[in-house]
């Protein structure tokens, strides 16, 4: 079964531009979170997604959002970057629902913004 | 806020010796999960435990899950360069329409010297 993948691995951005992130889950999985991840800051989450629906929201501004397709696909979307931006942005699938909440990881997109 | 202390924050060792890293929160938890990552990648999750005073043992590493269920710590037996990495804590909360997000300790970087 395939893991977790996010497209792309790297990707440097200038300020004020804007970034979308793909993430695909393992096949059946119907949770897709996403989290960033910086050397000061550790692990910090940003979403929850099932079924299209944003179920839960991390503590950041509104530049960053996301979606989740009817393939359980998900994007984030960064507008306006800034250059406090610049993490691993990582994604992780799970069945979803209350049975079981085991979460898979990717292997991360790491944005630069100069 | 529920907040994860993670120590020690970095841990150099030589092949062949023990150590232990130790996840603290002041509130209880209702599980715990111990993950650790690799440059480069996303996060492998390790195990995930539930009841106080549980023990669970994956070849030389052993979690252990305090009694009043606020404290975990992850011990490696006679590590080798291949445990090299970061180790993070987590522990997962749910509530609402939210199946459950992930709040991460700072990290322990484990490094093991051949």
């Amino acid at each position: 079964k395939a893991g977790v993948t996010q497209t792309p691995r790297y990707l440097i951005k200038t300020r004020g531009q804007q970034v979308t992130l793909s993430c695909s889950p393992i096949s059946g999985h119907r949770s897709v979170s996403w989290y960033q991840q910086t050397p000061g800051q550790g692990l910090q989450f940003l979403f929850e997604y099932f079924s299209e629906t944003q179920r839960n929201k991390g503590n950041f501004p509104g530049r960053f959002s996301g979606r989740q397709f009817s393939n359980s696909r998900s994007e984030m979307n960064v507008s306006t970057l800034e250059l406090g931006d610049s993490a691993l942005y990582l994604c992780a699938s799970s069945l979803g629902g209350t049975a079981s909440y085991e979460q898979y990881f990717g292997p991360g997109t790491r944005l630069t913004v100069t | 806020t529920q907040l994860l202390e993670q120590s020690p924050q970095f841990l150099s060792i030589q092949e062949g010796e023990n150590l232990t890293v130790y996840c603290n929160s002041s509130s209880v938890f209702s599980s715990l999960q111990w993950y650790r990552q690799e440059p480069g990648e996303g996060p492998v999750l390790l195990v995930t435990v539930v009841t106080g005073g549980e023990v669970k043992k994956l070849k030389r590493l052993t979690f252990q899950f305090g009694d009043a269920r606020k404290d975990s710590s992850l011990h490696i037996t006679a590590a080798q360069p291949g445990d090299t990495g970061l180790y993070l804590c987590a522990r997962r909360t749910a509530g609402g329409t939210s199946y459950g997000k992930l709040t991460f300790g700072q990290g322990t970087i484990l490094t093991v010297h051949p």
